[in-house]
């Protein structure tokens, strides 16, 4: 059974459309996370929820917009999407604060033409 | 520059063999988390070391954390063809409970 599963795995789109990817986890767990992981590989959080509530977001242009309709799904939402959003969007969740252990959707491998 | 730095970049080890991954962090932390990555996956939780411990063991692996150099380091021993991935670590500081900063990662590849 998927701990922490992400839709679509794979998102190809023109530049200037609006997409949208969705994570749901069946883990119990209070907090969940948006990270990009660029082409080098480095893994940037953008946004964490616990509770449904907003607690970080990192200077993410306001282009992208998480929602939290409920504990177990953190859905995020790109407007005007540009060539550099171009990555891999990683769903993560945990239980509390990050001084605990994650656990990590597949990935979402998002590519602008 | 980032908080938490893996060294090397890239190893290439034949199976069997030791590998031995280094962390360096520049602030205080909580704890530091070490992660799998196979290709095209989702990361993988490994092990996770408080401050105020000195090393730890699972399986395979053993972790190290010096809190006065602000470094640790993952060794995997008799390595397998199974652990080619990437490894990062992740610090959790002690000023924000709120997210871990990952490192960018060492490359593994262990040569059946």
């Amino acid at each position: 059974d998927t701990a922490v599963s992400q839709t679509p795995k794979y998102l190809v789109t023109q530049m200037g459309n609006d997409k949208s990817i969705k994570c749901e986890q069946n883990l119990g767990h209070d907090t969940m996370y948006w990270y990009k992981q660029d082409s080098k590989k480095f893994l940037k959080i953008m946004f964490s929820y616990n509770n449904k509530e907003l607690i970080i977001n990192e200077t993410v242009p306001n282009r992208f917009s998480p929602k939290s309709p409920d504990k177990a799904h953190l859905n995020l939402h790109i407007n005007s999407l540009e060539l550099g959003d171009s990555a891999v969007y990683f769903c993560a969740s945990t239980t509390g604060n990050s001084y605990n252990e994650q656990f990590f959707g597949p990935g979402t491998r998002l590519t602008v033409l | 520059s980032q908080q938490g730095e893996e060294d090397p970049q890239a190893l290439s080890i034949q199976e069997g063999e030791n590998a031995t991954m280094n962390c360096s962090y520049k602030t205080s932390i909580n704890n530091l988390q070490w992660y799998r990555q196979n290709s095209g996956r989702g990361l993988v939780h490994l092990i996770l070391i408080r401050s105020n411990e000195r090393e730890k063991h699972s399986g395979r692996l053993r972790v190290t954390l010096d809190t006065s150099k602000k470094s640790s380091s993952l060794l995997i021993t008799a390595s397998r063809a199974a652990d080619t991935a990437s490894y990062f670590c992740a610090t959790a500081l002690k000023t924000s409970y709120d997210k871990v900063i990952f490192g960018p990662g060492t490359s593994l590849s262990v040569i059946p």
